[in-house]
């Protein structure tokens, strides 16, 4: 199975401010990478796919990037609505998918 | 606009089958250019997927619940299913259905339904 990472698991940032969140992955899994934000008592919102290609209707403050088993997601200027928990997610498998286990984001 | 709506019990006794139903709106479940997803998160954890299911009707399970799990569509009703079976406080969970185009990610989520597993 390929097991996700994420680093950190938690970070304090202003408005303003510059943020990546890494996903580390236990195997090659080529560009088979998604990013979603997810808020409190909410379902989670697909920002990224395919490592870097950005969904529909997601603000380009957004962008993803990496391949092989290291990828990044980055918010350029952290706005007040960015305050959630991402998460990244393995789609190399053949329909057998596995998330990371979040990197929260709060207020500092 | 594809929407998606989960249904079923809250709560479900140990050692039970607990079964949750997906209703697609605004599309049809036969489509070609989706996959048909169940994902849980139990109570300040993260997101596990469990499974999904193409409208031919192949499915897909999470290896560590695939003794467990029965995941089935009916085109008819345009909705498609969830059963879990044997289940333990451990499967306490909000469970979302949700859409995605093969390996895409998933674009559209249901708003959750939560169950709890509890004599």
């Amino acid at each position: 199975d390929i097991q996700m990472t994420q680093s950190p698991s938690s970070l304090s940032a202003s408005v303003g401010d510059r943020v990546t969140i890494t996903c580390r992955a236990s195997q090659s899994i080529s560009s088979y990478l998604n990013w979603y934000q997810q808020k409190p008592g909410k379902a989670p919102k697909l920002l990224i796919y395919a490592a870097s290609s950005l969904q529909s209707g997601v603000p380009s403050r957004f962008s993803g990037s990496g391949s092989g088993t290291d990828f990044t997601l980055t918010i350029s200027s952290l706005q007040p609505e960015d305050f959630a928990t991402y998460y990244c997610q393995q789609s190399y498998s053949t329909l057998l998918f596995t998330f990371g286990p979040g990197t929260k984001v709060d207020i500092k | 606009q594809l929407q998606l709506q989960e249904s079923g019990p809250g709560l479900v006794k140990p050692s039970e089958t607990l079964s949750l139903t997906c209703t697609v709106s605004g599309g049809s479940i036969s489509s070609s250019s989706y996959y048909w997803g169940w994902i849980r998160q139990p109570p300040g954890k993260g997101l596990e997927w469990i499974g999904s299911i193409y409208y031919s009707g192949s499915t897909y399970y999470n290896p560590s619940l695939k003794s467990r799990v029965t995941i089935s569509v009916d085109t008819s009703k345009n909705q498609f299913s969830l059963k879990l079976s044997s289940v333990t406080a451990a499967d306490t969970a909000v469970y979302y259905c949700a859409s995605s185009v093969a390996v895409a990610g998933f674009d559209i989520w249901g708003q959750g339904t939560m169950v709890t597993v509890s004599s």
